[in-house]
Formats: C-alpha cells, sequence, structure tokens
C-alpha cells in the first residue's frame, strides 16, 4: 500500500479483556516497529521486526504483551489481560531494512475502563 | 542502552523568527538522527534525518546538525511560519540497540502569526 496501515484506529474495550493490533507495513518494507505513545509523551520503544524475526523486544512492558510478524509483512500486537496503564496509542512504522528511515502509520487510539 | 534529552520543551517563536531545538545522546555509537513533526492527532512525520558521518544537512528552511564528539545535534528552523507549529521529536538510532529509535520528549513549537 501507499502507506503503513493500522487497525483498528480506536478500541476501547474493558479491563482484563484481551485486545489484537494489526499493523500492514509499506510494501517493501522488511522492518517493523512498534511504539506506544502516552498523552503528551514521547514514543516509547517496544519492538522491532526484522523479516519475521525480532531481533528487539526490549521494550515490551510485561510478559502481557507479544507480537508476531509472519510473512515479512502484517503484524500483530497482542496485549493480554488489559490495564489501565496499558491506554495509549500504539504506533507501527516500518522501514525498508533495518536503521532506514522510518514511517509511521495513523496509530491504534487504546481506551482501557 | 541509549537515553536522549531534548531542550526546550515549549517554544514560542514570532512568524518569520528562527527556531532551535537541541538533543543530546548517551550512546556513542548512535549513528542515525531522524527528527519528526507530530501535529495533533496525526501521525509523527519525519522532516529530516542525518547519519554520524555527517556534520551537517540542510533541505528548505529546514537543517540539522551534529555534533558527534558532545554527542548533540540540533534542529535549525528558518523563517518560521504559523504552519511550522506542532510538536518536534528528536531521535537516536544504529548503536548498541540496532534498529530501534530512542525518542527524546518532544518539544511544543508555537509561531505567533
Amino acid at each position: 500500500g501507499a502507506g503503513v496501515s493500522q487497525s483498528p484506529s480506536n478500541k476501547v474495550t474493558e479491563k482484563g479483556k484481551d485486545v489484537e493490533l494489526r499493523c500492514d507495513p509499506i510494501s517493501g518494507h522488511t522492518a517493523l516497529y512498534w511504539y506506544r505513545q502516552s498523552l503528551g509523551q514521547g514514543l516509547e520503544f517496544l519492538i522491532y521486526f526484522q523479516g519475521n524475526s525480532a531481533p528487539d523486544k526490549s521494550g515490551l512492558p510485561s510478559d502481557r504483551f507479544s507480537a508476531e510478524r509472519t510473512g515479512g509483512s502484517v503484524s500483530t500486537l497482542t496485549i493480554q489481560r488489559t490495564q489501565q496503564e496499558d491506554s495509549a496509542v500504539y504506533l507501527c512504522a516500518s522501514s525498508f531494512w533495518s536503521n532506514q528511515p522510518q514511517h509511521f502509520g495513523d496509530g491504534t487510539r487504546l481506551s482501557i475502563l | 542502552g541509549e537515553n536522549v534529552e531534548q531542550h526546550p520543551s515549549t517554544l514560542s517563536v514570532q512568524e518569520g523568527d528562527s527556531a532551535v531545538i537541541k538533543c543530546t545522546y548517551s550512546d556513542s555509537a548512535s549513528n542515525y538522527f531522524p527528527w519528526y513533526k507530530q501535529e495533533l492527532g496525526k501521525r509523527p512525520q519525519l522532516i529530516i534525518d542525518i547519519r554520524s558521518n555527517v556534520g551537517e544537512k540542510k533541505d528548505q528552511r529546514i537543517a540539522v546538525t551534529l555534533n558527534k564528539t558532545a554527542k548533540h545535534f540540533s534542529l535549525h528552523i528558518t523563517e518560521t511560519q504559523p504552519e511550522d507549529s506542532a510538536v518536534y521529536f528528536c531521535a537516536a538510532g544504529g548503536g548498541t540497540s540496532y534498529g530501534k529509535l530512542t525518542f527524546g520528549q518532544g518539544t511544543i513549537l508555537t509561531v505567533h502569526p
């Protein structure tokens, strides 16, 4: 596609539920990144993929967070047993290769009630 | 890991004035330094980037300078316009945590007509 696509754009769920966020990178981009942005804050790195491998998952806040990427394209970020502190905008970015310019999607705004 | 400090947190200028935002980083192995502009409710957009083998890069009214010895880099916007008003983020990447970007906390730039 023309740009990084994320879905859903908004997600409201109850505390304790599981959520799945999707990212479709720019066609041909081999690297994919997940970041989190809390209200009025900077971007916090979560995990990145080169192809289907995740060389760096150091930013995942807890074992409730997991991500996968299959076929070197679409990635899903899963949050289990959501907590209120998980409320944030989850941003996905992609680049042609690692350490190349990253282009962001519009994000998923996650609200935990 | 990498740590990026960004100053000032807010910056207010008159239209036509110049604006300068400064960042410092901690990982001497970092070699890629992008700047992003984020308008309210929108995705971060890459506006300029620089690699460690270059000291300065310019694109129309925007320039970035890098001092590897001091581990700091700066964004310069000349002849500011009201549409430059946004949050600007610096980032550092390519160091020991190859691939991921570590972001500064952001600068809210307001350009008054």
